[in-house]
């Protein structure tokens, strides 16, 4: 069980935003940077959001992301079929001095 | 180019062990908190180990006492050591560069699977 808690699933059509949360507590998201990952099948993650609100050079200008307090939120607009994956955001937790991931959100693009 | 190659996994049998290794090419290990993250098939990202820059280390409660991670920072190379191994740490292991940290794990290796069964 994850202390990071992220819905299962979302979805939305090609072109519109979709937002993905995911809720902590003050040991962890309420203290720390958080990221944001997206993972395809069989390859490794991808850092798409690092230190709460930041993208790396490459990472398209769709990704955003913020956070108030214990949770966050990634914001995908203009979705396209590739943008289809699994998303997870990551923390420390201070409280008990362990990373965590949280459980994953799987994108589909209808 | 900045490049993590894991190797070490494998098949094992219950109650076995084995090393994984973690070469980086293009970054230092001492100079960067490195972690361990596994992926069991078909399931999420968990979070596993990571060593500091200051050669401090942290556990998930899940391998905590059965692992070990450590670098050897003359070969630029992590390892995490997985002992009295358990059919639920069957996964891919990936290393990566601060994954939970403020830069964000921008580096990841391609991930070696560990397959502990009779």
């Amino acid at each position: 069980q994850s202390v990071l808690t992220q819905p299962p699933s979302v979805s939305a059509a090609p072109g519109e935003k979709v937002t993905i949360s995911c809720s902590g507590s003050s040991s962890n998201i309420g203290k720390y940077s958080i990221s944001w990952y997206q993972q395809f099948p069989g390859t490794a993650p991808k850092l798409l959001i690092y230190d709460n609100d930041n993208r790396p050079s490459g990472v398209p200008d769709r990704f955003s992301a913020s956070k108030s307090g214990s949770s966050a939120t990634l914001g995908i607009a203009g979705l396209q079929t590739g943008d289809e994956a699994d998303y997870y955001c990551a923390a420390w937790d201070g409280r008990l001095s362990v990373g965590s991931f949280g459980g994953g959100t799987v994108l589909t693009v209808l | 180019e900045v490049q993590l190659l894991e190797s070490g996994g494998g098949l094992v049998q219950p109650g076995g062990s084995l090393r994984l290794s973690c070469v980086a090419s293009g970054l230092t290990v001492r100079d960067n908190a490195m972690s361990w993250v596994r992926q069991a098939p078909g399931k999420g990202l968990e979070w596993v180990s990571v060593i500091t820059t200051r050669g401090d280390t942290f556990y998930a409660d899940s391998v905590k006492g059965r692992s070990s991670i450590s670098r050897d920072n003359s070969k630029n190379t992590l390892f995490l050591q997985l002992d009295n191994l358990r059919a639920e740490d069957t996964a891919t292991y990936y290393c990566g560069k601060d994954v939970t940290g403020i830069a964000g794990g921008d580096i990841w290796g391609q991930g070696t699977m560990v397959i502990v069964s009779s």
